[in-house]
């Protein structure tokens, strides 16, 4: 089964800051790669699709970056909603899954 | 705009079986684009993939759980459901139904999760 490792784990940010999320994988995914947002009490959120597509209606801020192993979020100018636990996921193959998750916290 | 609407007991015995539906709506769940699938995710801590169905009836488990767990499908309901038997604590958890769009292998919209607390 593939691993997926987040870093950081948490990290804490102000109003208007460049965030970077970065996601590892124990095996090349090419670029089978999702970005999901969580806020709490709340069901997770695609945001980011094979690597790079934006969900429809997600923000442009937001964007995703990498391939084979080492993918990445940025989030350019981090706004008061964006403060939530970020989720990566590989679906390359079965079982598909999700890395530890990256909290981000207002500073 | 389509919707998940999870259904079930917040509540399970040890040893019994959790049963939880998930009922589609603003859409037919026999569209051949999507698979139909179940997450759990245990108080605080990260996301498990349980398995998915097709509207064929196809499905298919996380290895982990596969023993225990039986996914289906009522195409004349929009729904699909999930079984998972043999409870024990350490499945106690938020159980989200969620929609995969096979080609590009994203899961969305989710549903609004059940939490399930396994207690006597």
């Amino acid at each position: 089964d593939i691993q997926m490792t987040q870093s950081p784990s948490s990290l804490s940010a102000s109003v208007g800051d460049r965030v970077t999320i970065t996601c590892r994988a124990s095996q090349s995914i090419s670029s089978y790669l999702n970005w999901y947002q969580q806020r709490p009490g709340r069901a997770p959120k695609l945001l980011i699709y094979g690597t790079s597509s934006l969900q429809s209606g997600v923000p442009s801020r937001f964007r995703g970056s990498g391939s084979g192993t080492d993918f990445t979020l940025t989030i350019s100018s981090l706004q008061p909603e964006d403060f939530a636990i970020y989720y990566c996921q590989q679906t390359y193959s079965t079982p598909t899954a999700f890395g530890g998750g990256t909290k981000v916290e207002i500073k | 705009q389509l919707q998940l609407q999870q259904s079930g007991p917040g509540l399970v015995k040890p040893s019994e079986t959790l049963s939880l539906t998930c009922s589609v709506s603003g859409g037919s769940i026999r569209n051949r684009t999507y698979y139909w699938e179940w997450i759990r995710q245990p108080p605080g801590k990260g996301l498990e993939w349980i398995g998915g169905v097709y509207f064929t009836g196809s499905t298919y488990y996380n290895p982990s759980l596969k023993s225990r767990v039986s996914i289906s499908v009522d195409t004349s309901k929009n729904q699909f459901s999930l079984k998972l038997i043999s409870v024990t604590a350490a499945d106690a958890a938020v159980y989200y139904c969620a929609r995969k769009n096979q080609p590009l292998r994203w899961f969305d919209p989710w549903g609004q999760g059940t939490l399930v607390t396994v207690s006597s």
